[in-house]
């Protein structure tokens, strides 16, 4: 699998937009980048997921650099309520590995 | 709204008793998964079904089994409690044709046996 590494923390301005990069250097040709986030003592919350082309949705936007080396989550009007951790993972679209695995992973902190 | 829910936020039990999570999801998936999580170990699978009766071993089911007799519904047994079983607990369902990793989470059960 490929290994993904993310800032350990980062802060964030409410209203501004939080953009968190992720770095998968190592990432193949049917690997997915998915993110995820877990606000504390909640379960892990879906994000978004991308395979080369940018993606969008109601709560995020993706962005994969042209050599799928990195990407970045991009919050467009990041809210207290998006205060969590943050994870990016790499995995093929279906579940050869079986089961999802959290790296560390960037806490996020909006600020008021 | 995609909804996965567990029917207990908190639960406290002792050694030995025999303990049921259970979890039901609402958005016909066919994947459900219990995982369970702890500080610096992360999520680590315990069973999945990838359909009504069907089930597999995660990586650390001992101790524990599940039942599916619903497509909805997946429980997850504690035969006998132990204290080393304490622990976020957390379902999760997906699509099996779609994409395995799009996972649905539960909002969890912290499970204390003392």
């Amino acid at each position: 699998d490929a290994k993904t590494t993310q800032p350990p923390s980062m802060d964030c301005a409410e209203g501004r937009a939080a953009n968190l990069p992720c770095n998968h250097s190592t990432i193949s040709g049917n690997e997915y980048v998915y993110w995820y986030r877990q606000i504390h003592s909640q379960g892990p919350q879906y994000i978004i997921h991308g395979l080369k082309n940018n993606e969008t949705n109601e709560m995020a936007s993706l962005i994969i650099t042209e050599d799928r080396k990195s990407s970045t989550l991009i919050l467009p009007h990041a809210t207290l309520r998006d205060t969590a951790v943050y994870y990016c993972i790499v995995r093929p679209r279906m579940g050869s590995a079986r089961q999802l695995t959290f790296g560390s992973g960037t806490q996020l902190t909006v600020l008021p | 709204d995609v909804k996965v829910t567990q029917s207990s936020r908190y639960l406290v039990k002792r050694t030995g008793e025999k303990v049921f999570l259970e979890c039901v999801q609402d958005m016909d998936h066919e994947n459900m998964f219990w995982y369970r999580q702890d500080p610096g170990l992360g999520l680590r699978l315990i069973y999945f079904s990838y359909d009504v009766k069907m089930k597999e071993k995660g990586d650390i089911p001992e101790g524990y089994s599940v039942s599916r007799e619903k497509k909805e519904r997946f429980s997850l047994i504690l035969e006998s409690a132990s204290t080393n079983q304490t622990s976020m607990y957390l379902c999760a369902s997906s699509f099996r044709g779609g994409q395995f990793y799009e996972q649905y989470f539960g909002p969890g059960t912290r499970l204390t046996v003392t």
